[in-house]
C-alpha cells in the first residue's frame, strides 16, 4: 500500500524567501515520487521526479527535491520564492505494477510581495 | 506536440441529471486515466485504461459511473445519475506505454462539474 502525507495545507512566504513544501510517503515497493503544481482553473503540471536514481532532484522553475529513504520525505524547496509560484502543490507516490499515483492532499502556497 | 485534451471544461447540472465527459489523450499513449479532484483535495484516480482495457477501476463508483475507451484512443466518463457530491474536478491524465523514461503522467486541464 502507498500513501502521501503533506504536512501544512497553507504556507505562506515573502516574495525571495526559502520556499519549503513537506511531504512524507509510505510504500510497500520502492516508490516514485513526483511533485505537481496546478494554477487556478488548471490542469497539473510535473515540477520534478525521483525514479530511483539520482536523491537529489532538480525540476522546473528553480526547485527541486531531496529523497531520503531514512525519513521517508521528499520535501520540495526553491531558493528565492516568485510571486509567479504561487500556486497549489501536490505531491505523490506511485510505482508497482499499475504505476497508479497516490495524491497528497495539497499545499497551497501565497507569496507575499 | 497537443496535451491531454478534455471537453467541457465546465457543467452544472441537477443531481439526478445524467452528465458525460470526455478525454483525448496525447498522441500514441497507450495508458489513461481519470481522476477526480474534490474541493481540497488531491486528485483520486477512478479509472485506468491500457489500450481499451481496464486496469484498474476499484475506486470507481460501479453503481453511477461508467468509463470506456472503445478504440484504445479518447475516452468518455459518465455519471448516471449524479450526486451532488459528485461536484468536483474530473481530471484525465495520460502516459505512454511502459519503459525507461515512461513514468510521468501528463494532465490534462480538467472539468469542472457542478450539481446542484
Amino acid at each position: 500500500a502507498q500513501s502521501v502525507t503533506q504536512l501544512g495545507s497553507h504556507v505562506s512566504v515573502s516574495e525571495g524567501a526559502l520556499v519549503l513544501l513537506r511531504c512524507n510517503y509510505s510504500s510497500s515497493v520502492p516508490p516514485y515520487l513526483f511533485w505537481y503544481v496546478q494554477y487556478p482553473n488548471q490542469g497539473l503540471q510535473l515540477l520534478l521526479k525521483y525514479t530511483s536514481a539520482a536523491t537529489l532532484v532538480k525540476g522546473i522553475n528553480g526547485f527541486e527535491a531531496e529523497f531520503k529513504k531514512s525519513e521517508t520525505s521528499f520535501h520540495l524547496t526553491k531558493p528565492s520564492a516568485h510571486m509567479s509560484d504561487a500556486a497549489e502543490y501536490f505531491c505523490a507516490v506511485g510505482g508497482g505494477a499499475t504505476n497508479k499515483l497516490i495524491f497528497g492532499t495539497g499545499t497551497l502556497l501565497a507569496v507575499q510581495p | 506536440e497537443a496535451g491531454v485534451a478534455q471537453s467541457p471544461r465546465y457543467k452544472i447540472i441537477e443531481k439526478r441529471q445524467s452528465v458525460a465527459f470526455w478525454c483525448n489523450p496525447i498522441s500514441g499513449h497507450a495508458t489513461l486515466y481519470w481522476y477526480q479532484q474534490i474541493l481540497g483535495q488531491g486528485p483520486k484516480l477512478l479509472i485506468q485504461f491500457q489500450n481499451n482495457g481496464v486496469v484498474d477501476d476499484s475506486q470507481l463508483p460501479k453503481d453511477r459511473f461508467s468509463a470506456e475507451r472503445l478504440k484504445g484512443v479518447d475516452s468518455t466518463l459518465k455519471i448516471q445519475p449524479a450526486k451532488l457530491e459528485d461536484s468536483a474536478v474530473y481530471l484525465c491524465a495520460s502516459k505512454p506505454r511502459g519503459g525507461p523514461g515512461t513514468d510521468t503522467q501528463y494532465f490534462g486541464p480538467g472539468t469542472r462539474l457542478t450539481v446542484l
